[in-house]
Parts: structure tokens; sequence; C-alpha cells
């Protein structure tokens, strides 16, 4: 149980391009997902607490404007990349919360999104 | 500052032997620490949650210590087998449902 699917796996696009990715949760409803960013042999940064039927909340540093995200069912939230340049590049993972916020459960996640920009 | 430190980036060791693996932890207070492993390419998968409270949690062949004097949790993968290779990322829960990440640690076995 608890699978979550993130789509697409990979996407390679021209700069300037809007890039959308998907998370859904398969088998439970999830009010409260996140969205990371991974380098490299780093570690995952949280960009932003998705929130279902409310607005995300974002972490220090992260431009609203730049990573727009929905969260408009129980089950979807969406990543969406505008005009994203070179340094956008990187691998994006989300995840999901069985249970909503304070539940003390853990995270799941999906299989992230490589996304490469020429 | 806060900060989250696994001791090593690369762990070698032979099969069937017992790996360690450390997280530290700095001017944090978290209510429970989970550890999850990571394969090239895939999102994390969930292996255990230890709370402030235990002091140990054991999953098959994976143990868990939380030691909040210390800061510090111990993973350890007992009869180690070449599957278990991958990278191993400790967790805090920070504000209750957020989580900080550790850079991981990855461990090779050798058969």
């Amino acid at each position: 149980g608890a699978v979550v699917s993130q789509h697409p796996s990979r996407v390679i696009c021209k700069s300037g391009t809007s890039v959308k990715i998907e998370c859904r949760s398969l088998d439970f409803q999830a009010t409260t997902m996140f969205w990371y960013r991974q380098f490299p042999k780093k570690s995952l940064m949280l960009m932003a607490t998705s929130n279902e039927g409310s607005k995300a909340t974002y972490e220090q540093g992260v431009e609203k404007d730049k990573f727009l995200i929905n969260h408009a069912s129980l089950t979807l939230s969406t990543l969406t990349v505008t005009s994203a340049h070179p340094e956008d590049s990187s691998f994006y993972i989300c995840s999901a919360l069985p249970g909503g916020a304070y539940s003390n459960q853990p995270q799941h996640f999906g299989d992230g999104t490589r996304l490469s920009i020429l | 500052s806060q900060k989250i430190e696994q001791n090593s980036e690369a762990l070698n060791i032979q099969e069937g032997k017992t790996a360690t693996l450390t997280c530290n932890y700095t001017n944090y207070s978290p209510a429970y620490l989970q550890w999850y492993r990571q394969d090239p390419g895939r999102g994390p998968v969930f292996l255990l949650l230890i709370r402030e409270n235990e002091k140990e949690k054991r999953k098959e062949r994976l143990k868990v210590t939380f030691d909040t004097t210390l800061k510090q949790s111990l993973f350890h993968i007992t009869a180690s087998q070449p599957a278990d290779s991958a990278t191993y990322l400790c967790a805090l829960a920070i504000n209750d449902y957020k989580l900080s990440f550790g850079a991981g640690t990855t461990v090779t076995v050798r058969a």
C-alpha cells in the first residue's frame, strides 16, 4: 500500500519552456504532499508543502512564481516549473503523507522526475 | 545553525558483515527520526521510524537506535547482502511533519 506515482520520469526541453510534473497518491488520500529537489550526491531539499484546497507553503528562498503548485484533489498535486532555465535542471521528487499533517506517519515518495533544460 | 550529518559518504563492506551508519544532528529537537533507502534515479523508500521516547527499533535485518542526549541515531544492517547496496538517508521530523534530510551514506556490499 501507500503508492505514490510521479509523472513524467524524465523531461528534456528548451530554455523558456514551462514544465508540469504530476504527483498522485494511488491508494490513499493525501491532504498534504511535499515537493523536493535533489542535486547529485546531495540531500533532498524541501521546496514546498502542498495543501489540498489551499495555497502551498514555500520554503525560504524558493520562488513561488517560478514553481507553481496546485493541489486540487486529495490524490493529485502538480508542480509547474515556469519559464525553465538550465539552472532549474535537477531531480524533483514528490511525497505524500497518509493521514495528513501531524499524523506522525512516514512520507511515501514518488520515483522522481529528472528535468534537463537545454 | 541546524545541521544533520551522516558519518561518511560511502561505506564498503563484505557480504555477511554488519553495516553501521551514523546520523548526528545539532540544533534540532525532533519528535521522531526516519531512515530511508534510495536507489540511483529512484525516490526514497521508507524503512524505519523511531520516536524520541524509543531507544531501539528493529525490522528484519535492520536496527535503529535513537539517543536524544547524544543527538545521534545509528542504523545497522546485519548479515548484509549485495542487494542492500544503496544510499541510506536519515531524516528528522521538524515542525511536526516536515522532514529535514541528511546527505546520505552510500553502502556497497561486496559478494
